[in-house]
């Protein structure tokens, strides 16, 4: 079993769906990370938690540590959200990030 | 502010050959880590350096090797490449540490092996 398990691996959405992507882990963690990447390579962090929910624009985070458990919302998705959405987390004192599989969404007009 | 920029963009290398990545640091960021990103694996872990040091290591065989620089700017190098290193390579720099001031990736090397 992975340390780190996204679901679901792919989604589709018709644009203006709510969107959730979640995440469940089983180690220690001092953060939990969400992900960017698009067709091409490039990362770009979205979120860091430790606890609580964070916004940013269309994008909601939140986290449960003692659930190990963290989602991603998009509200009023967009096709420019389509990409392939990270988690991943680390523990104290090491920047050993372990990643979830990912999930690829697909965001149509 | 520039990002963290990572050179060359794509490479292509030979069984057996080595090469060397580079990764340029956001200014003022003093921990670089690295990854390797392919279709069966996914994202691992590689290695980090924080003030020229190794602070953390992945489980990978000992043909992957980086180093930090005094001007925070590191390089990865593998030898002896093999079929399997194919895959995508990136780094991220975080000032300290980026379990609490987060990362920012750079874009990646993709290295095919031929």
């Amino acid at each position: 079993k992975n340390e780190v398990e996204q679901s679901p691996q792919n989604l589709t959405a018709q644009e203006g769906e709510f969107i959730t992507i979640n995440c469940s882990y089983s180690v220690g963690i001092s953060a939990l990370h969400w992900l960017q990447q698009h067709p091409g390579g490039g990362i770009v962090s979205l979120f860091m938690l430790s606890s609580g929910k964070k916004k940013h624009g269309r994008l909601i985070a939140t986290i449960n540590i003692q659930e190990k458990h963290s989602s991603l919302h998009i509200t009023a998705s967009h096709p420019r959200d389509s990409a392939v959405y990270i988690c991943a987390v680390g523990s104290y004192n090491t920047d050993k990030l372990i990643f979830g599989t990912g999930t690829r969404l697909q965001v149509f007009p | 502010k520039a990002g963290v920029t990572q050179t060359p963009r794509y490479l292509i290398k030979t069984r057996g050959q080595q090469v060397t990545l580079s990764c340029s640091p956001i200014s003022g960021h003093r921990s670089v880590s690295w990854y390797q990103q392919t279709p069966g694996q996914g994202l691992q872990f590689l290695f980090e350096y924080f003030s020229e040091t190794q602070r953390n290591k992945g489980n990978f065989p000992g043909r992957f090797s980086g180093r930090q620089f005094s001007n925070s700017r590191s390089e990865m190098n593998v030898s002896t490449l093999e079929l399997g290193d194919s895959a995508l390579y990136l780094c991220a720099s975080s000032l300290l540490t980026g379990q609490v001031y987060g990362y920012t990736f750079g874009s990646g090397t993709r290295l095919t092996v031929v």
